[in-house]
This record gives C-alpha cells, structure tokens and sequence, in this order.
C-alpha cells in the first residue's frame, strides 16, 4: 500500500488561509469518509484535528477544517498563526492486502 | 486521562531483537484496538501493526510482515511489539496509539526510539 499523496510543503502568512490536498490511490478509502488529519509540532507526538473528513475533536480550534471531493480530501488552516507551523499528515483506512491505515507523504507548513 | 508510555527502546545490532512495551491508562484497555506507527529520522509517519481487543484480528504493514509481531495483555493494560531480525532501517521512533475506530488514531503515546547499529 503505498502512502496518500501530500504535497511536500504549503506556507502563508499569519491571518491567510491555506489548503493541504490528500489523494488516495483507490484501495485506501479517501474516497469514503475514513480520513484524519494529524498536526507534528517538532519532536512531538501526531496530534489529531479532524477525523470522518470533517470532524474536530473537543478542544480543537474551528480554524482547521476539513473537506473532500472524490479521491482527494483537504485540510484547510484559515487566519494562520505562528504556532500553526508544524507538519501535517492525513491518514485513511486502507483495503490494500493487511495494511489497515495508511498516512500521507506529510506537508511541512510554514509560516511566513 | 488517556495516557499511553511507550518502554523497551534503545541501541541494538542489526539481526537482534527487541520488544516494546506500551501501558496504558485512563480508558477501558480492553475495549480499544491499538496500532503501532513509526517514524524514521527525518521522515513521514509509517503505520506498523495493529491488533483488536481480544487479539484475534492482527494487521501488519507490508513492510514488516513476518519480522514484527504484535500482541497484547488485557489484564495488564499493555500492548507489546516484537521486533525480530533487526535492520538498519528499522531506525525509528516507535508510537503506539489507541485506534479511532476507522478513523486512524486518536491518542498517541510520546514515542520511544529504536537505534539500530553495529
């Protein structure tokens, strides 16, 4: 099962919104709705921030929302901050032999 | 408070052996899958393994298939991982986490490094 497609790095500046996209490859299940978002603050555990593709667990900021269309789902951070900067990662059940889950390639976002 | 310490990390040689261990608190053990993710130096998270509550569901990547064996200890509250004919390039820090049911993950423990070196 090869891993879901991010793209490497996505910046903006503080109070802009961005988008990090996620692609699936057809026997993960992004095309369904088994797909979370994990934010990595350096030298720190995965954090989750949306799961069910738009889901926020208690606690989390409504800034980060999530999104899908067909194969691809997509995180977007709006009125980026500082403490936003970290790596990201999706992550969906898969259907590919005995893989279970699958994460995405991760997308390092920086803040300008 | 969910709470999950991963132990059992440190340096070894290549084509030994090792066995995490993860405790953990503040929920029912016993009713949760658990996984296990790694991630090498400088790289993306990797999904391992991971195993239902009465550890007769296991699932492994293909990456690690027939060397890493996971199990559990309900009465305990652990989750293990077995780890057999080491390679360098199972260099990584090691997280378990509480599966969310299909959604991945939802609480992570801190994570604990595997080096392995001759």
């Amino acid at each position: 099962q090869s891993a879901l497609t991010q793209p490497a790095s996505v910046s903006g500046s503080p109070g802009q919104s961005i988008t990090i996209s996620c692609t699936g490859t057809g026997t993960d299940v992004v095309s369904h709705n088994h797909v979370s978002w994990y934010q990595q603050q350096p030298g720190k555990a995965p954090k989750l921030m949306i799961y069910e593709v738009t889901e926020r667990p208690s606690g989390i900021s409504n800034r980060f929302s999530g999104s899908k269309s067909g194969n691809t789902a997509s995180l977007t951070i709006s009125g980026l901050q500082p403490e936003d900067e970290a790596d990201y990662y999706c992550c969906s059940y898969s259907t590919a032999g005995t893989t279970y889950f699958v994460f995405g390639t991760a997308t390092k976002v920086t803040v300008l | 408070e969910v709470q999950l310490v991963e132990s059992g990390g440190g340096l070894f040689q290549p084509g030994g052996s090792l066995r995490l261990s993860c405790a953990a608190s503040g929920f029912n053990f016993g009713e949760y899958w658990m996984s296990w993710v790694r991630q090498a130096p400088g790289r993306g998270l990797e999904w391992v393994a991971n195993i239902n509550p009465d550890e007769s569901e296991k699932y492994y990547a293909d990456s690690v298939k027939g060397r890493f064996t996971v199990s559990r200890d309900n009465a305990k509250n652990s989750g293990y991982l077995q780890v057999n004919s080491l390679r360098d390039e199972d260099t990584a820090v090691y997280y378990c986490a509480r599966d969310f049911g299909s959604y991945c993950n939802d609480y992570w423990g801190h994570g604990i490094l595997v080096t392995v070196s001759s």
